[in-house]
């Protein structure tokens, strides 16, 4: 039972470098984020989708771009990567809210960005 | 939804009940408290919610003011491998999770 899973772990880009940044999850889950943390900082969403097809700026959107490509997979891309965007970037997912409303997030382990 | 104030860090002795405090004084009457951890270098955890009873599971329970105003987390008996950040949210019923934030959490400290 994988959950969430996100590639790659760890990269490296240099300064203006493209990147796009994977995620899939295998719970039919119809809810995917995007995090960012910074160092001993909290999580900061970046871009969430609610269901395939739809996707709505979070806290932070500047600099990224998200593709909810199907029900499993949701892509960050980062067009021209920049050193304030060194981060670890969290994927989530969940599912629609029970019948009194809840709905927890899965994460998956995070990709480790560093930006020269 | 509404803002949550939790310490910066707290410490625990292995084996006693962590007691972790969180406030919400402005929580309205439709949000939930749900409380996430997350283990050095992974991803957050879900760990309980409640909207205003007591609430227990394998993992922890959940205590929650008659006001709702704030709340406790506690893990009955700690053990190291309980050292992480513990994050507080408060979501509004029925409201998409990427609409509610997670702040800087507290850093609870299990020592022998």
């Amino acid at each position: 039972n994988a959950g969430v899973t996100q590639t790659p772990k760890f990269q490296v880009l240099k300064t203006g470098q493209s990147m796009t940044l994977q995620c899939a999850q295998d719970m039919n889950h119809n809810s995917m984020y995007w995090y960012r943390q910074d160092p001993g900082m909290g999580l900061r969403l970046i871009y969430y989708s609610a269901s395939e097809g739809t996707t709505d700026k979070g806290e932070v959107p500047n600099g990224y771009n998200v593709s909810r490509l199907n029900k499993r997979e949701f892509s960050l891309r980062l067009e021209s990567a920049a050193p304030s965007q060194t981060s670890v970037y969290f994927c989530a997912s969940s599912d629609e809210p029970d019948s009194l409303g809840n709905q927890p997030q899965h994460f998956g382990d995070g990709t480790r960005l560093s930006i020269l | 939804d509404a803002k949550t104030t939790q310490p910066t860090s707290m410490d625990c002795a292995e084996g006693r009940a962590a007691n972790l405090p969180c406030n919400h004084s402005t929580i309205s009457g439709n949000e939930y408290v749900y409380w996430y951890r997350q283990i050095h270098s992974q991803g957050p955890q879900y760990i309980i919610h409640g909207l205003k009873n007591n609430e227990t599971n394998e993992m922890a329970s959940l205590i929650i003011t008659e006001d709702r105003k704030s709340s406790t987390l506690i893990l009955p008996h700690a053990t190291l491998r309980d050292t992480a950040v513990y994050y507080c949210i408060v979501r509004r019923y029925n409201t998409n999770a990427g609409k509610s934030t997670f702040g800087d959490g507290t850093t609870l400290t299990v020592k022998p």
